[in-house]
């Protein structure tokens, strides 16, 4: 059962332009969601996150974008870059009293922003 | 080290063999976490510590998997009788605490079991 679904493994883009990932989630306990970019042979670095209690979250070239009633946020890159190439995973989290910081992942998307 | 350190960064194994990975988190770090990530899919959560011990093990696959922590810094994750399936690459995690906020990952051990 996954839980946290992004649909599209891959995506191509050009320098400059707007990049949109997206990523839907099932479980609607999940309040905390979390994007990770990755590069090959590296582990994952965290990039962005937002609380359920939100719906827009922003930072430089990178903005969160959260839809409770959709159960769908993306994760919009704004200009493209070439070092934004990578895996981007996105991650929900649940409050259940014990580990709030246990992350489920979606598959993740391949990102290529072409020069 | 200022990040988490992983160490063996690949481990070739046969079938049926006993493998340790040892995961030294960011110092400071109370909390650890143990991921697997198998070729195609997102990192899937196993266990995690809060202090020395285990407060999370329900990602554990079954009882050939065994993580801990005894001193509440380093830990090591432990899999008996390897099988083919187990073939991954295991990242470990830590972070400040239980508050919402990023986990800081290593850059994993990759494990290959023949």
């Amino acid at each position: 059962d996954q839980q946290v679904k992004q649909n599209s493994p891959s995506l191509s883009v050009q320098e400059g332009r707007i990049s949109i990932l997206n990523c839907d989630y099932t479980n609607s306990m999940f309040d905390y969601f979390l994007w990770y970019k990755k590069y090959p042979a590296e582990g994952p670095t965290f990039l962005i996150s937002i609380s359920s209690i939100k719906d827009k979250n922003e930072d430089g070239r990178f903005t969160v974008f959260l839809n409770k009633s959709a159960k769908h946020l993306s994760l919009h890159i704004v200009p493209s870059q070439p070092g934004d190439s990578a895996v981007y995973f996105c991650a929900a989290s649940r409050n259940y009293g014990g580990a709030t910081n246990k992350l489920i992942f979606g598959t993740g998307t391949l990102l290529a922003v072409q020069p | 080290g200022a990040g988490v350190s992983q160490t063996p960064s690949n481990k070739v194994t046969e079938k049926g063999k006993y493998v340790e990975l040892r995961c030294d988190p960011i110092s400071g770090h109370t909390a650890l976490y143990w991921y697997r990530q198998s070729l195609g899919q997102g990192p899937e959560f196993l266990i995690y510590f809060q202090g020395t011990g285990a407060a999370d093990d329900s990602g554990l696959p079954n009882d050939r998997f065994f993580a801990v922590r005894p001193e509440g810094s380093v830990s090591t994750l432990k899999i008996q009788r390897t099988e083919r399936g187990d073939s991954a690459v295991y990242l470990c995690a830590s972070s400040l605490g239980l508050a919402r906020g990023e986990l800081f990952f290593g850059e994993g051990s990759r494990l290959t079991v023949l």
